[in-house]
């Protein structure tokens, strides 16, 4: 059965803290690899990832992929409350499949 | 051009009474998924529709569960008989096609509260 597991379930940082964000995942015909942040009800798109090593960056925000180890991670440097969010990460393989997501929690 | 938009974006009903969730996709579109959220936990897939073809319904919870979708536009998702434990966010989500299933772009969904 295809599996997308988030670590951590929730973290709380303050300002300018860096955090790291874990999505693990174990899917057949694999894709490629979403990042949605969820402030209120409906996810918006970070970042899709399909090849290894290749790190994709958005301001603050980066992400990479090791399909060997399967695995992404999520960085955000110099964290902002408007950061405080839940982050999905997302595995396309016949279908889309979402990880529980990670509460992230920026304290002024 | 417009996203995809959803209604109503609030319900709250009894238990036991069918509800009915509408979800308009972006104009071209012509994949449509349904997702649920529960309090607390992450997105879980209910259905697919890829145009003409059968919807993968493999998501759907239980029988209570129905979804429908007219030519290449709207859906609505219908829950009949709610109980307590169908309380979550209903989301809506269209892609250009399958192909494009990446790129999935979300409605604002439909809170349902089952009281």
């Amino acid at each position: 059965e295809d599996k997308v597991v988030q670590s951590p379930l929730s973290l709380v940082v303050h300002e300018g803290d860096t955090v790291t964000l874990n999505c693990s995942y174990e899917v057949t015909n694999f894709r490629s690899l979403l990042w949605y942040k969820q402030e209120k009800k409906a996810p918006t798109f970070l970042f899709m990832l399909t090849s290894s090593g290749i790190e994709k960056k958005s301001g603050r925000l980066s992400s990479i992929l090791d399909k060997k180890e399967l695995f992404s991670i999520l960085n955000i440097t110099a964290t902002q409350t408007g950061d405080s969010a839940i982050y999905l990460c997302a595995v396309n393989g016949n279908k889309l499949v979402f990880g529980a997501g990670t509460i992230l929690r920026v304290k002024s | 051009g417009a996203g995809v938009s959803q209604s109503p974006s609030n319900k709250v009903t009894e238990k036991g009474k069918d509800v009915e969730l509408r979800c308009d996709p972006i104009s071209g579109h012509t994949a449509l998924y349904w997702y649920r959220q529960r309090l607390g936990q992450g997105l879980e897939f209910l259905i697919y529709f890829q145009g003409n073809s059968a919807p993968d319904k493999s998501g759907l919870p239980s029988d209570r569960f129905s979804a429908e979708r007219t030519g290449e536009s709207v859906s609505t998702l219908t829950i009949q008989r709610t109980q307590q434990e169908d309380s979550a966010v209903y989301l809506c989500a269209s892609s250009l096609d399958a192909g494009f299933q990446e790129t999935q772009y979300f409605g604002p969904g439909t809170r349902l509260l089952v009281l």
